[in-house]
Order: structure tokens, then sequence, then C-alpha cells
């Protein structure tokens, strides 16, 4: 298994635009996480999803953000309009069905830099 | 809410030496505890984790850790440090409220550094 991917691997974008990541779980997994970690605030929950449905997005930090699944196999995380302090390395990870004794596999990240 | 702690910003350890890494937790109900490692521009690996059963975990790359419910503690351990062990340890628990859903409460993480 190519385990979660995500892309890009580096976003270097200007304050004001708009910012798309990716994520691609892993086969299977139903449950799937956006995290953001600075060293700041170290690694936040952003959001999660069951069964392709936003079930915590307590994380989600403003308005700015947002996030969708329209299928098991994609989500995506949206900031628009991008600020300098969203400047972070995004996560994304997935877990398996019944997903409570379950760990989560993190994909590589996606670090982005607001200038 | 669920919380953990990782009292420790860094630790030093001399490779070949023992090493532990601290945790404590807050949680309603039993936890569910769990180490991650973070390697350099990487994301996070599961090296073990605790659900039920006998306190001493045993996980991935020689790493094990100890539940201690009476004093709500998770210490990741491993008997002797490699350098190659150097990187961004975090702890996580997961509460058992139906409330808690799928939710990973991290740790701030602890850096270890293993030296020659």
């Amino acid at each position: 298994d190519a385990g979660v991917i995500q892309s890009p691997r580096h976003e270097v974008t200007e304050m004001g635009q708009e910012v798309t990541l990716r994520c691609k779980p892993i086969s299977g997994h139903d449950y799937l996480f956006w995290y953001r970690q600075t060293m700041m605030r170290g690694l936040e929950l952003l959001i999660y999803f069951n069964n392709n449905v936003p079930i915590d997005d307590s994380g989600m930090p403003e308005d700015r953000f947002s996030a969708k699944m329209p299928n098991a196999s994609f989500s995506t995380l949206k900031i628009q309009p991008s600020e300098p302090r969203d400047s972070a390395v995004y996560f994304c990870a997935s877990s398996p069905p019944r997903g409570r004794n379950n760990e989560q596999f993190f994909g590589p990240g996606t670090r982005l830099t607001v200038l | 809410a669920q919380s953990v702690a990782q009292p420790e910003d860094q630790v030093n350890v001399a490779e070949g030496n023992p090493l532990t890494v601290k945790c404590t937790y807050s949680v309603s109900g039993n936890p569910y505890l769990f180490w991650y490692v973070q390697y350099p521009n990487r994301g996070l690996q599961f090296l073990l984790k605790y659900i039920t059963g006998d306190n001493l975990v045993k996980g991935s790359y020689g790493f094990e850790a100890e539940f201690n419910k009476s004093q709500t503690s998770f210490h990741l351990k491993k008997p002797s440090a490699l350098v190659s062990d150097s990187a961004l340890y975090f702890c996580a628990v997961r509460g058992l409220l139906t409330g808690g859903g799928n939710k990973l409460t991290f740790g701030t993480g602890t850096q270890l550094k293993v030296e020659l």
C-alpha cells in the first residue's frame, strides 16, 4: 500500500491567495483527519470525517478554512484567503473502520508558506 | 476534556543507555493511549498503543511503554538507545466516551537526542 498521499509537498503562496491541499487516504480506511503543526501550537486537529461525513470541525480556526471529502479516496483542505499566520505543516491521516482501537496513519505533510 | 502532558521538551541520552520519555494523561473512563514518532520532514509514525490487557506494551524498533493507571502515566522506554532513535516523540490519548468520537489528543512532543 502506498500509504496516505498528500499533495503538494511544499506550497509557497502570497497572502490573499487561495490554497488547496489534497489528501488520498489508505484504501479501506473510513476515517480521515486533517492536522496542522506549528512550533507555537504543536499538533492541532482541524477536522475529521467518517465515511466522507464531517464529524468534528471544532478545530477549524476560521471561516477561511474549509474541508471536503467528496468520496472515500479524496479530501481537500482549502484556505481562502490565505494569511501569513497560516504557514505551517498540514498533515492528513486516515484510520481503519471501527477506528477507536486503531492507530492513525499519517501522510508526509504539506509545508505551506504564506508570504 | 481529555488531555496529555509531556513534561520534558527535550531528553538527552548517551547511545547504549536506557531512555525514558514521560507522558501523563487525563481522560474520563478508560484511556486508549498511543505513542508516535516523527523524524525530520516526515509525518508521524505509529510506535505502539495500549488498549487493554498487559500494562507493558511492546512496539516497533525495540520501544515499549508502561501503562500505570494509578499514576495516569504511559512512559515510553527503550533499554538501549541508538543514535537513530533521535526524533520527536508524541504521546496521544483517545477517550472512551462516545462523545469523544475518534479524536486523538496529542501532547506537545518531546525531542529525543541520542549522542555517541
